[in-house]
């Protein structure tokens, strides 16, 4: 079952801070965050497991609300460099099956 | 240099033509997957496999073949292809142990455009 992204898109200007939520109605084993550049492939940012996980790199960082099986991912002072389209991917308990979320496309104007 | 390749990168061809859309890992990845993205919609899994000759649906798996014979290799089969398979396309595969998925090395893509 595809885990729903909010919102579908956001413009900020560079330095701003930008929220994206990844929701499922099912209990959540993982969450997986990857960010799309234009033309290119996915590539990996983090993984959250279930237990109320939180993480970060750089000022890129992510948390798990296991009762509310929902992810947010939190990017603060946005760069140029952060513009794509970033997919949550959730793994559902017992289910062996990661699924991606729709995307959210973020665009950072100067 | 770890790497997932798709080949060909790009691919223009006729409806009922078929056609083989290979990808490799070099990481000795068990699980390798299939995934289709079109706008809008996200990336949409295919096919998956979690090792050699296991293989098992994923969402869109209509009109769409895979094997796994080989650990290192997951080719995408379009027996029959038609127009609404026109798409881009990934590959990817990620170790999977202790029961949970790690993280997933994508291939380049392969841009399929069926006429």
């Amino acid at each position: 079952q595809q885990p729903v992204q909010s919102p579908q898109a956001v413009i900020l200007r560079e330095g701003e801070d930008a929220v994206i939520n990844c929701s499922s109605s099912k209990a959540l084993y993982s969450v997986h965050w990857y960010r799309q550049k234009h033309g290119e492939a996915p590539v990996f940012l983090m993984i959250l497991l279930k237990g109320g996980e939180q993480k970060g790199h750089d000022k890129i960082s992510a948390s798990f609300n296991e009762k509310k099986q929902q992810s947010s991912l939190y990017l603060t002072a946005s760069q140029l460099s952060y513009s794509g389209t970033y997919f949550c991917g959730t793994e559902i308990e017992g289910a062996q099956k990661l699924v991606f979320g729709q995307g959210t496309r973020l665009t950072i104007n100067p | 240099e770890a790497q997932v390749t798709q080949n060909p990168r790009y691919l223009i061809t006729v409806t009922g033509k078929k056609l083989t859309v290979t990808c490799s890992q070099n990481m000795n990845h068990e699980y390798m997957s299939w995934y289709r993205q079109d706008p809008g919609l996200g990336l949409r899994q295919i096919y998956y496999s979690m090792n050699v000759e296991v293989t098992d649906k994923g969402d869109v798996p209509e009109g769409y073949k895979v094997s796994r014979k080989e650990k290192r290799n997951f080719p995408l089969i379009l027996e029959s292809p038609s127009p609404n398979q026109t798409s881009l396309y990934f590959c990817a595969s990620s170790l999977f142990a202790s029961g949970m998925y790690n993280e997933q090395f994508f291939g380049p893509g392969t841009r399929l455009t069926v006429l």
